[in-house]
């Protein structure tokens, strides 16, 4: 079947534009998670959404970063005000509950010019 | 909050080799062990799992073990084939919380 899949793959932006990251998760997964990673580092946790409950946001580095999950599938993360630092691979992961295995997608490369 | 410590952060081994990575974690709270690995370009991929209710797992050419008292846990790979190569990581989820906090990872090479 279908994995979790997000768009674009590629993005390239000027500093100080607002950007819009898509993640598609696997049909039936309550539970929703985007992590960071920089080049060469470990993943890190930005939050997540299992379904009807608070999201955990505990993992975002500042108010310019932002999440919603539309209808308990569908994910937009969006970074405001973009800075330098942003520059990363962000990487969405599904799984059918929390503490189950999750399943991550091919992640978006962001590079704030 | 939970930490994880891994290493080491490059390993290069020949091929037929065991390798053994090892990571710590400091949240006694946390109960659930997964080992990831990720190939250039692409997301990470799991490749075993532990509970903290259990010591030792296996599946054919992996095992991971879990020191709950020590607070650290080890992936080893038997039998090591081109194809191992790739970054692994160790990650932690503490408090029953779905969130992974991840190690730094390891490079491991193998060389035919």
């Amino acid at each position: 079947g279908a994995g979790v899949s997000q768009s674009p793959s590629n993005k390239v932006t000027e500093k100080g534009k607002d950007v819009e990251l898509r993640c598609d998760p696997i049909s039936g997964h309550t539970a929703l998670y985007w992590y960071r990673q920089s080049l060469g580092q470990g993943l890190e946790f930005l939050i997540y959404f299992q379904g009807n409950s608070a999201p955990d946001k505990s993992g975002l580095p500042s108010d310019r970063f932002s999440a919603e999950r539309t209808g308990g599938s569908v994910s937009t993360l969006t970074i405001q005000r973009t800075q330098q630092e942003d520059s990363a691979v962000y990487l969405c992961a599904s799984s059918f509950r929390i503490n189950n295995e999750q399943f991550f997608g091919p992640g978006t490369r962001l590079t704030v010019l | 909050g939970e930490n994880v410590e891994q290493h080491p952060s490059t390993l290069s081994v020949q091929e037929g080799d065991s390798a053994v990575i090892k990571c710590t974690y400091s949240d006694s709270a946390s109960n659930y062990f997964p080992w990831y690995k990720q190939e250039l370009g692409k997301g990470p991929q799991l490749i075993i799992d532990i509970r903290s209710n259990v010591g030792e797992k296996k599946d054919q050419r992996i095992a991971v073990t879990l020191n709950k008292t020590a607070k650290h846990f080890s992936l080893h790979i038997t039998e090591t084939q081109p194809e191992d190569s790739a970054v692994y990581f160790c990650a932690a989820s503490p408090n029953q919380g779905g969130k992974l906090i991840f190690g730094q990872g390891t490079e491991l090479s193998v060389k035919p």
